[in-house]
């Protein structure tokens, strides 16, 4: 069971560059998010999919997009790069958005930055 | 909005003793806490959950956490520190209702450090 795995783990970026950050989980999860980690401000979300074919903003959503076509994967994509993306992403899941005290599972990061 | 707070950002203490990380929350409606350790280079990994009802929940890795309603913290304990519980330890709070439901929200982390 591999849990929650994302790549690529390392990548560096030019600034106005594109990419797209891989998520895929196997334990049929519904809800899957992504999250940014930066030092002092804990884990912030950038979007949140509940479940194939829909998707929202979090709290800090600008200069990213995500699409959820199947319940397994949910890729992130950086549209153009800048230096203040520069950051570690996390892939979360859980079951579902219900009940409210269910942990998410994280993957292991990747770790980006943009020059 | 729901919030946590973790007022330390590093946390000492001698392997043998007790060691204790403080969060305190503010939430609308029922209060869903969990903590997550984190260790260098890897993902979150969660340790504890709280159950309503129970005041003193207990978790992975010998870790507890007392629930406290009335001073609104939720701080994760340990009765014998080791080295290897060094690391970085998360505070969060899920959103239980609304248009954010399901939304997790993170404290800013403590950095644990038990020396030998």
């Amino acid at each position: 069971n591999a849990g929650v795995t994302q790549t690529p783990k390392f990548q560096v970026l030019k600034t106005g560059q594109s990419m797209t950050l891989q998520c895929a989980q196997d334990m049929n999860h519904e809800y899957m998010s992504w999250y940014r980690q930066d030092p002092g401000m804990g884990l912030r979300l950038i979007h949140y999919s509940v479940g194939a074919g829909i998707t929202d903003q979090g709290e800090v959503p600008n200069g990213y997009n995500v699409s959820r076509s199947t319940t397994e994967d949910f890729p992130l994509r950086l549209l153009s790069a800048a230096p203040s993306q520069t950051s570690v992403y996390f892939c979360a899941s859980s079951y579902s958005i219900t009940p409210s005290n269910q942990p998410q599972h994280f993957g292991d990061g990747t770790r980006l930055s943009i020059l | 909005a729901q919030s946590v707070a973790q007022p330390e950002d590093q946390v000492n203490v001698a392997e043998g003793n007790p060691l204790t990380v403080k969060c305190t929350y503010s939430v609308s409606g029922n209060p869903y806490l969990f903590w997550y350790v984190q260790y260098p280079n890897r993902g979150l990994q969660f340790l504890l959950k709280y159950i309503t009802g129970d005041n003193l929940v207990k978790g992975s890795y010998g870790f507890e956490a007392e629930f406290n309603k009335s001073q609104t913290s939720f701080h994760l304990k340990k009765p014998s520190a080791l080295v290897s519980d060094s690391a970085l330890y998360f505070c969060a709070v899920r959103d239980g209702r609304g248009s954010t439901l399901g939304r997790l929200y993170f404290g800013r982390g403590t950095q644990l450090t038990v020396w030998p």
